[in-house]
């Protein structure tokens, strides 16, 4: 089975610190995706990659970054963390052929910035 | 620009009745369009997808999905409700013209009782 794995479960953060969520898939995807969830605003996409080195913005990118410096590797960075980013962080992944296209998530960092 | 809308937040239904979780979408090309399923304190699990051909697809679980382009709807149904059932479920769309990512709806909390 595909396995994305999230370095944290949980993380307590300050206002101002910088945060690196770290993501690793062991499926050669050439995909890889950063979402938050929030309670009743449901996933919302913050940055995507498909291809190392390469990214594209998503619909909430603001405040964040992204490093793809190895396929299997994605990585989210706050550059100077704010108490609205507190939320759950999801990271997934996915092959680039449509016709079978399937994200495979990982568990989820739940992120508190106090 | 693609959306997708899920206009219950919850849908309640006792154990052995049909159950029906709404989706409808927006986009310019053709619908990319899937369920995936978040179970308490797990990642999401993805659960089907219609691409091209038959509209009334199947899935994981017992649960199945009709694709319906007039109404722009793709609801996700299930015929005899389970206990287990009970979860959060969520909507997504991409776009054949429109790049990679999946947006996903706010998500639809179903809960089964017995």
């Amino acid at each position: 089975d595909v396995k994305v794995t999230q370095s944290s479960r949980y993380l307590v953060k300050r206002t101002g610190e910088k945060v690196f969520l770290e993501c690793v898939q062991d499926m050669d995807h050439e995909n890889m995706f950063w979402y938050r969830q929030d309670p009743g605003l449901g996933l919302r996409l913050i940055y995507f990659s498909y291809d190392v080195k390469m990214k594209e913005k998503g619909d909430i990118p603001e405040g964040y970054s992204v490093s793809r410096e190895k396929k299997e590797r994605f990585s989210l960075i706050l550059e100077s963390a704010s108490t609205n980013q507190t939320s759950m962080y999801l990271c997934a992944s996915s092959l680039a052929d449509r016709i079978n296209e399937k994200l495979f998530f990982g568990s989820g960092t739940q992120l508190s910035v106090l | 620009a693609q959306s997708v809308a899920q206009p219950e937040d919850q849908v309640n239904v006792a154990e052995g009745n049909p159950l029906t979780v709404k989706c409808t979408y927006s986009v310019s090309g053709n619908p990319y369009l899937f369920w995936y399923v978040q179970y308490p304190n797990r990642g999401l699990q993805f659960l089907l997808k219609y691409i091209t051909g038959d509209n009334l697809v199947k899935g994981s679980y017992g649960f199945e999905a009709e694709f319906n382009k007039s109404q722009t709807s793709f609801h996700l149904k299930k015929p005899s409700a389970l206990v287990s059932d009970s979860a959060l479920y969520f909507c997504a769309v991409r776009d054949d013209q429109a790049g990679t990512a999946l947006i996903f709806g706010k998500g639809t909390t179903l809960s089964v009782s017995s």
